[in-house]
């Protein structure tokens, strides 16, 4: 069993360049989620899916796009590279209805824009 | 808006020794999980232990426990016997009640604990 699944692990853009940060999990969850790690702030969140075709903005959304076409899916878009998107990216999931409640994380994505 | 705070940038701990991580939060919610992670170099974050809020027993997972205290809104996080390998970020965490499915989940800023031989 993987769990969640972040691909890469580590990036390096110029300010300007796309990219896409792939996140897939196997365990059937239906809520998918972005957050981003800085430090001393914690983690926030980007943007999240409670199933698929269906996305919403989170606390720190600008610069970025999702979608959700499959349950297993949720890639993150970076359209624009900014130095200020400099990030830990973790992508997180949780099935719905579960009586744990907790977020199971991706390893991670360190992105470093120039 | 409910808020997680962690007070404790950094702590530090000799081996085999106790340590208590802070956190208190703010929620007019009465039904809601609170969660420790870890997060070692690795960066990966692990789950340490988990709170109902309905459950006025603290959770307990081997060596780790916890102090919650719902009236006060704290939720500290004790390690026993503390081992090099417990050195990481430490975040505290709040989920809210579902929302229309939604889950909506606040993490303190992170106790980094340092493990001294």
């Amino acid at each position: 069993n993987a769990g969640v699944t972040q691909t890469p692990k580590f990036q390096v853009l110029k300010t300007g360049q796309s990219m896409t940060l792939q996140c897939a999990q196997d365990m059937n969850h239906e809520y998918m989620s972005w957050y981003r790690q800085d430090p001393g702030m914690g983690l926030r969140l980007i943007h999240y899916s409670v199933g698929a075709g269906i996305t919403d903005q989170g606390e720190v959304p600008n610069g970025y796009n999702v979608s959700r076409s499959t349950t297993e899916d949720f890639p993150l878009r970076l359209l624009s590279a900014a130095p200020s998107q400099t990030s830990v990216y973790f992508c997180a999931s949780i099935k719905r209805g579960t009586g744990h409640g907790e977020l199971f994380f991706g390893e991670g994505s360190r992105l470093t824009v120039l | 808006a409910q808020t997680v705070t962690q007070s404790q940038p950094e702590m530090s701990v000799q081996e085999a020794e106790t340590v208590t991580l802070s956190c208190t939060y703010d929620t007019s919610e009465s039904d809601y999980y609170l969660f420790w992670y870890k997060q070692p170099p690795s960066r990966q974050m692990i789950l340490v232990i988990r709170q109902e809020a309905y459950k006025q027993q603290n959770a307990t997972e081997n060596r780790f426990s916890v102090n919650f205290q719902k009236a006060a809104k704290s939720f500290s996080l004790k390690i026993s016997d503390s081992q090099l390998g417990d050195a990481a970020m430490y975040f505290c965490a709040y989920r809210s009640p579902p929302t229309s499915g939604t889950y909506k989940y606040i993490f303190g800023t992170g106790t980094r604990l340092k493990v001294l031989a």
